[in-house]
C-alpha cells in the first residue's frame, strides 16, 4: 500500500540550515505536504507543492520534488529555536481520504 | 475566530462517562477530518465527512460516533471508552476542487485522557 517515509531525528546547529527528506510510494498523488507540529498544538501547514512543480521557496522555507524518485525536501534556511518542532511529510489530494502522512522528523536545535 | 476550533482542549473520562469532542471550521470548507494521534504511532484517519455525509470510517470501534449536523461542525460522541483510546484527537477541513482536495487545515485538539 501507499507509505510516506521520514527519518525521526535530525540536529542542526542555530543558524545552520536543516534539510528534512521524506520519500513516498504514491505517483498519483496531487500535493505533497510540509507539517509542522509543536508541543501541545495541532499539525500547522507550512507549506505544500503540486506534483507537477519541482520546487517551491517560500522566505526561509524551500521544498524540492524529484517526481522520478518520488523524494520530497524541506530545507529550513537559519534555522532558528523556535523551529524545534515534529515536521510531518504528507501526500494525496486526489481523495478525501487518502492523505497519508509519515511519522515525523522531530528537528531540535543546539546552540 | 478564524482556523479550525476545537474544544475541549483537554478532557479526562472515566471508562463509564460519555462526553463530546467538538469542532467548527470557519473556512468555508465542505469536508471534516477526526484523526487519532497516539505516541509512538502514525497520524490515523478515523472519520471523513463530504458535504455533510460520512464518507469514510476506517473501521473504528463503535464506542466512537461522529456527528456532522453541518459543513462547518463536526463531533465526535465517546462513551465507555478504554485507556488505549487515550490520544490527542484532532479536528481537520480541507475544500474540494476541480484538481482534487486542497491541503488539511488542523485544529489544536484535544488532549484525551481515559482514566
Amino acid at each position: 500500500g501507499e507509505d510516506v517515509e521520514q527519518s525521526l531525528f535530525l540536529s542542526v546547529r542555530e543558524g545552520d540550515s536543516s534539510v528534512i527528506n521524506c520519500t513516498y510510494t504514491d505517483s498519483s498523488s496531487t500535493y505533497l505536504y510540509w507539517y509542522k507540529q509543536e508541543p501541545g498544538a495541532g499539525l500547522q501547514l507550512l507549506t505544500y507543492i503540486f506534483s507537477n512543480m519541482d520546487m517551491k521557496q517560500d522566505q526561509r522555507l524551500t521544498v524540492l520534488l524529484n517526481k522520478k524518485d518520488k523524494h520530497l525536501s524541506l530545507r529550513i534556511a537559519d534555522t532558528q529555536t523556535g523551529d524545534s518542532a515534529i515536521y510531518f511529510c504528507a501526500e494525496g489530494g486526489s481523495s478525501a481520504s487518502k492523505i497519508i502522512f509519515g511519522s515525523g522528523t522531530r528537528l531540535s536545535i543546539r546552540p | 475566530e478564524t482556523g479550525v476550533t476545537q474544544t475541549p482542549r483537554h478532557l479526562v473520562m472515566g471508562m463509564t462517562n460519555k462526553k463530546s469532542l467538538k469542532c467548527e471550521q470557519h473556512l468555508g470548507h465542505n469536508a471534516m477530518y477526526w484523526y487519532k494521534q497516539s505516541a509512538k504511532k502514525p497520524l490515523e484517519l478515523m472519520f471523513v465527512y463530504n458535504f455533510k455525509e460520512q464518507t469514510e470510517n476506517n473501521s473504528v470501534p463503535s464506542r466512537f460516533s461522529p456527528e456532522c449536523p453541518n459543513s462547518s461542525h463536526l463531533f465526535l460522541h465517546l462513551h465507555t471508552l478504554q485507556p488505549e483510546d487515550s490520544a490527542l484527537y484532532l479536528c481537520a477541513s480541507s475544500q474540494e476542487e476541480d484538481r482534487g482536495y486542497s491541503p488539511l487545515h488542523f485544529g489544536n485538539g484535544t488532549r484525551l485522557t481515559v482514566t
